[in-house]
């Protein structure tokens, strides 16, 4: 069974980092390029940042460019998304799934992490 | 940036169709993609190249997509379906992946 499960959420001050990780199983990991998505409370879906199979390209939302880092090790069947300098607008559950390539669908997500940035 | 635009909702009656649409300049040449999402849920991939359906999911889902405006089409709506759904398309001139405001399905 495919599956993808979040962790490293929690609450944090503004100003604060943490490292998201992003573990999947039941699939060739090493294969899928991975999407971070994320929904503020009572918000819509809002894609944050890309990284391609072998982690040589990488792509960032322009709300999140220059704070967030993507990174993976397919050693670790694993996707890392750093967060820097987080603001109250980061506060969201935060969602890794597949893709097929940067532009195909996001097709298998996982259930996400929810990260709270409150003074 | 490139935008999607979705009604923020729409109602439907069991058993009747419900179309939702997206709405976006020449997204007729992009490959859209439909999410549905239900509360406390991850999204679910119900739609990929405008009109393809995963394994999965019923034959009563389906998309087409032309000029400036991409339809979900639901037919035989049942309570189940009731959700908030999302398209999505990727943007070439920002290589972003870019997502409509999502629509909430109201089964009446």
């Amino acid at each position: 069974e495919v599956q993808l499960v979040e962790s490293g959420g929690g609450l944090l001050q503004p100003g604060g980092s943490l490292r998201l990780s992003c573990v999947g199983s039941g699939f060739t990991f090493s294969r899928y390029s991975i999407n971070w998505v994320r929904q503020a409370p009572g918000k819509g879906l809002e894609w944050v940042s890309y990284i391609s199979s072998s982690g040589s390209v990488v792509y960032y939302a322009d709300s999140v460019k220059g704070r967030f880092t993507i990174s993976r090790d397919n050693t670790e069947n694993s996707v890392y998304l750093q967060v820097n300098s987080l603001r109250a607008d980061d506060t969201a559950v935060y969602f890794c799934a597949t893709s097929d390539g940067a532009s195909g669908e996001i097709d298998k997500w996982g259930q996400g992490t929810l990260v709270t940035v409150a003074s | 940036s490139y935008v999607l635009s979705q009604p923020p909702s729409v109602s439907v009656a069991p058993g009747k169709t419900a179309r939702i649409t997206c709405g976006g300049n020449n997204i007729g040449s992009k490959n859209v993609q439909w999410y549905q999402q239900k509360p406390g849920q991850a999204p679910i991939l119900v739609i990929y190249y405008d009109a393809d359906r995963p394994s999965g999911i019923p034959e009563r889902f389906s998309g087409s997509n032309s000029g400036n405006t991409a339809t979900l089409t639901i037919s035989r709506v049942e309570a189940g379906d009731e959700a908030d759904y999302y398209c999505q398309v990727w943007d070439s001139t920002s290589d972003h992946q870019v997502f409509g405001g999502g629509t909430k399905l109201t089964v009446l």
